[in-house]
């Protein structure tokens, strides 16, 4: 089983829609939980990280955190065409320093 | 807003050459990481670095690569002998505390080896 899974997409969604991406992990060990965004050729834009379970808001942006079931999830409310991104969600565990990805989810919010 | 910066942009090496990849981190950043990403595939961890030491490396980080901080800006990853394997983006990061949860990318060097 790999350490992070993240369904690659692509997902397609109109305009204005509430989008869901979500990772699944097996590590009980990882403890922190980013998203980023990365447009083609272009360096991991973080998003937002939050730290063990629950949610966290930003703007239009919502991440959720569910360790029982080894579960994140990232919302984007009123999607925009510039959303259009490769997301990627990413994982720390405690006192370390190296980041596991996810393979990305390709987004494209069409107008 | 401050940056990552990374130079340069493309290199093209044949393989066998030594390669210096080139960042800035964010000035008063502690932490520094190099990142690759091979085409289609994940972001994977190759190291990090501070206090002048590497503080973790992945598998991935053998003999053939170094990372040095040669003057109090510059942080450089060397391959010393590439291998048509080692193509791919390069991305070097930077952390004002420990961890990579609140860490800046740079915009990647694009590393082919033919």
């Amino acid at each position: 089983q790999k350490e992070v899974e993240q369904d690659p997409g692509p997902l397609s969604v109109p305009e204005g829609a509430i989008v869901s991406l979500n990772c699944t992990y097996s590590n009980s060990a990882f403890q922190y939980f980013m998203w980023y965004r990365q447009y083609s050729r272009k360096g991991p834009e973080l998003l937002m990280y939050t730290y063990s379970s629950g949610n966290k808001e930003d703007g239009r942006f919502t991440a959720q955190v569910d360790k029982s079931s080894k579960y994140i999830s990232l919302f984007i409310r009123d999607s925009q065409p510039s959303d259009s991104a490769t997301y990627l969600c990413a994982m720390i565990a405690g006192g370390y320093q190296k980041v596991t990805f996810g393979t990305g989810t390709k987004l494209q919010v069409i107008p | 807003e401050p940056e990552v910066t990374q130079t340069p942009s493309h290199q093209v090496t044949q393989m066998g050459q030594e390669v210096i990849l080139r960042c800035v981190p964010i000035s008063n950043h502690l932490y520094f990481y190099w990142y690759r990403q091979i085409l289609g595939q994940k972001v994977e961890f190759l190291v990090s670095f501070y206090n002048n030491e590497i503080s973790e490396k992945s598998e991935i980080f053998d003999d053939q690569f170094s990372v040095e901080r040669p003057d109090g800006s510059n942080f450089t990853l060397k391959i010393r002998s590439t291998k048509l394997e080692d193509s791919a983006m390069y991305f070097c990061a930077s952390s004002l505390d420990r961890g990579m949860a609140e860490a800046f990318f740079g915009q990647g060097t694009r590393l082919t080896v033919v």
